[in-house]
């Protein structure tokens, strides 16, 4: 069975203080994986799409790498306005829409 | 240019009553998807079209139904509500499979 899991659930960061989400899966054939997002009320917000192995895509202070099991977001010197809940999600082979997403990571940004 | 908006924002049903959710999209992306989010849960899709005339299920169809008559709306209908479909329903459209989605602002529906 398709599986992706986030850790940690949550997470709560000093203004400045540096991290990474994670994201790992054990899915059956691998297409691509995409992170998100989520602001509290509104849609998930599309922040980058990974497609290989050894890709890295970069987007202000956040950054999205990938290895053959996991996929890492790491947030540099976060501020406030990076709360939010970090959605990833797996495009898988077979087909259009085998998508699974994660639960997400909620995280807190404190001034 | 509005992106993908979703219609109404909040509703409230009685089990039992049918109701339609709207999604209309301006970006001329053939592909349309309606996702439910509930806690604990990741999003699960419901329904999707890959362009106008069709449509097909995803892993939860049971209750609802779809049409898409035209490229821009793609509307989520359900047939008799229940308690177990209070959930938020998000509207989402991609150009093609490999790139990601755009989401409207979802839909929180009550059943009671």
């Amino acid at each position: 069975e398709d599986q992706v899991t986030q850790s940690p659930e949550a997470l709560r960061l000093q203004e400045g203080e540096s991290s990474s989400l994670n994201c790992s899966y054990t899915v059956s054939g691998l297409r691509g994986l995409f992170w998100y997002r989520q602001d509290p009320g509104k849609g998930p917000e599309f922040l980058f799409t990974l497609y290989s192995a050894g890709e890295e895509k970069e987007k202000e202070r956040l950054k999205a790498t990938l290895t053959k099991k996991e996929s890492f977001l790491h947030i540099t010197a976060p501020k406030p306005e990076d709360s939010a809940t970090y959605l990833c999600a797996v495009l898988l082979s077979g087909g259009y829409q085998k998508v699974t997403f994660g639960i997400g990571t909620k995280l807190q940004v404190i001034p | 240019n509005a992106g993908v908006t979703q219609t109404p924002k909040f509703q409230v049903l009685k089990t039992g009553q049918s109701m339609t959710l709207q999604c209309a999209q301006d970006m001329n992306h053939e592909y349309m998807s309606w996702y439910r989010q509930d806690p604990g849960m990741g999003l699960r899709l419901i329904h999707y079209s890959v362009g106008a005339g069709i449509t097909d299920q995803g892993e939860v169809p049971n209750g609802y139904n779809v049409s898409r008559s035209t490229t821009e709306d793609f509307p989520l209908r359900l047939l008799s509500a229940a308690p177990s479909q209070t959930s938020v329903y998000f509207c989402a459209v991609s150009p093609s499979t490999n790139y990601g989605y755009t989401f409207g602002s979802g839909t929180r529906l009550t059943v009671v």
